[in-house]
């Protein structure tokens, strides 16, 4: 009964480098997401995919690039890391999008990023 | 611009009293509006949800209240319990959008 798995938990990363963050679900949901929360900030959404091969913006995408090769997974890369990107990542999954009372978007436990 | 707003970022209650979470949007255009709960070190986990049509949603010891013409709304939790010490965070979509907008949060914290 995994649910939403994130990979890493915890990263520290130097300025320049890079790095993919690795979300799997097991639930064959359609949508992927990924957030970032930031202290005082609400979650933030990076980047969703609607289906196997698509990916599309959200309202922070600068700096990530991502990719959902299969179904079941969603990867965020870091092509050259920045101090700004230091944060939590939280991946979600949904069966569907909008508003259906049982389709709520499913989180994984996060992956804490601190980029020096 | 903040779309969804929770103006308390933390609230503190006794147990067995009523816990009230407040939350305001300004998009006219949301119709779907849910609740989420954290947990320290865990990710969000869905609580409870309101359509736009209606105006209370009950499940169990929680209740959701939505004024749209004041663009609010609130969870309640009655009784309120040591184990509902947690983040709460309201978030909001329009119909036909993947995209939910979250506020920023409550921390509760609920004495024994």
């Amino acid at each position: 009964n995994a649910g939403v798995t994130q990979t890493p938990k915890f990263r520290v990363l130097k300025t320049g480098q890079s790095m993919t963050l690795l979300c799997a679900q097991d639930m064959n949901h359609e949508y992927m997401y990924w957030y970032r929360q930031d202290p005082g900030m609400g979650l933030r959404l990076i980047h969703y995919s609607v289906g196997e091969g698509t990916t599309a913006k959200g309202e922070v995408p600068d700096g990530y690039n991502v990719s959902r090769l299969k179904k079941q997974n969603f990867l965020l890369g870091l092509e050259s890391a920045a101090p700004s990107q230091t944060s939590v990542y939280f991946c979600a999954s949904s069966y569907i999008a909008g508003p259906y009372s049982n389709q709520p978007q499913h989180f994984g436990d996060g992956t804490r990023l601190s980029i020096l | 611009d903040q779309q969804v707003k929770q103006n308390s970022p933390s609230l503190s209650v006794q147990e067995g009293r009523i816990s009230i979470l407040n939350c305001d949007y300004t998009n006219s255009m949301f119709d779907y509006f849910l609740w989420y709960k954290k947990y320290p070190a865990e990710g969000p986990t869905f609580l409870i949800s309101i359509s736009s049509i209606k105006d209370k949603n009950e499940d169990g010891r929680f209740t959701v209240f939505l004024n749209k013409s004041a663009k609010h709304l609130s969870l309640h939790i009655v009784p309120s319990q040591p184990g509902d010490s947690a983040v709460y965070s309201c978030a909001a979509i329009k119909g036909g959008s993947e995209k939910l907008v979250f506020g920023k949060g409550t921390k509760l914290t609920v004495n024994p």
